[in-house]
């Protein structure tokens, strides 16, 4: 079964930093493309970044492009989303996702963590 | 404003057949499949339609996916009222971006 855990997520004041992890167990996780999207309070799902197997190849959204980088430890079976510069709009949950075997889009996804932006 | 576009709300009765819509453009929908969502609040996302129309197992088969030009569609037939939650498309954009609906919240009177 897969298991995607995500960890990380807290309240941190404009400006700031943060690194989230994402453990995943249950598949080969070195052979999938992996992804972060988000949920703004109130807001629909958007997607925030994608990475390729063996991590050379990564995609942001606009919204986060130069701010945010993702990252995987094959060896730890863990992702990262690194978030730097960070702003009140980047307040969500934030998911971690397997994605399908034809596209970097989610298949699987963890059950998310908070990230709160605010003085 | 989303990429691609979903009407906000959708609503049936009990046994009843509702259709959800998801359009997009030729970057994105016209080129690349399409990926359907079921959200609960406090949940993770579960992927209902993966490759169009495909289901993943244990997805009953009352949730049917279908692609036309760069709009699809999500079917659901005889409504139940597990059945209400937030529904999502997704796909591929050429501008090397996933990209998702605005999400379509589904009442089942």
């Amino acid at each position: 079964e897969v298991q995607l855990l995500e960890s990380g997520g807290v309240l941190v004041q404009p400006g700031g930093s943060l690194r989230l992890s994402c453990a995943a167990s249950g598949f080969t996780f070195s052979s999938y493309a992996m992804s972060w999207v988000r949920q703004a309070p109130g807001k629909g799902l958007e997607w925030v970044s994608g990475i390729s197997t063996g991590g050379s190849t990564t995609y942001y959204a606009d919204s986060v492009k130069g701010r945010f980088t993702i990252s995987r430890d094959n060896s730890k079976n863990t992702l990262y989303l690194q978030m730097n510069s960070l702003r009140a709009e980047d307040t969500a949950v934030y998911y971690c996702a397997k994605d399908a075997t034809s596209a970097m889009i989610p298949h699987s996804w963890g059950q998310g963590t908070l990230v709160t932006v605010s003085s | 404003q989303s990429v691609l576009t979903q009407p906000p709300s959708a609503s049936g009765t009990p046994g009843q057949r509702v259709t959800i819509s998801c359009s997009g453009s030729s970057s994105n929908i016209g080129l690349n499949y399409v990926y359907w969502y079921q959200h609960l609040p406090g949940t993770a996302p579960k992927l209902l339609i993966y490759m169009n129309n495909q289901r993943p197992s244990g997805v009953p088969d009352r949730f049917s996916g279908s692609k036309s030009g760069t709009s699809a569609s999500l079917a659901i037939s005889g409504l139940r009222s597990e059945d209400e939650a937030d529904y999502y498309c997704a796909t591929w954009d050429d501008s090397l971006s996933g990209v998702f609906g605005g999400g379509t919240k589904l009442t089942v009177l």
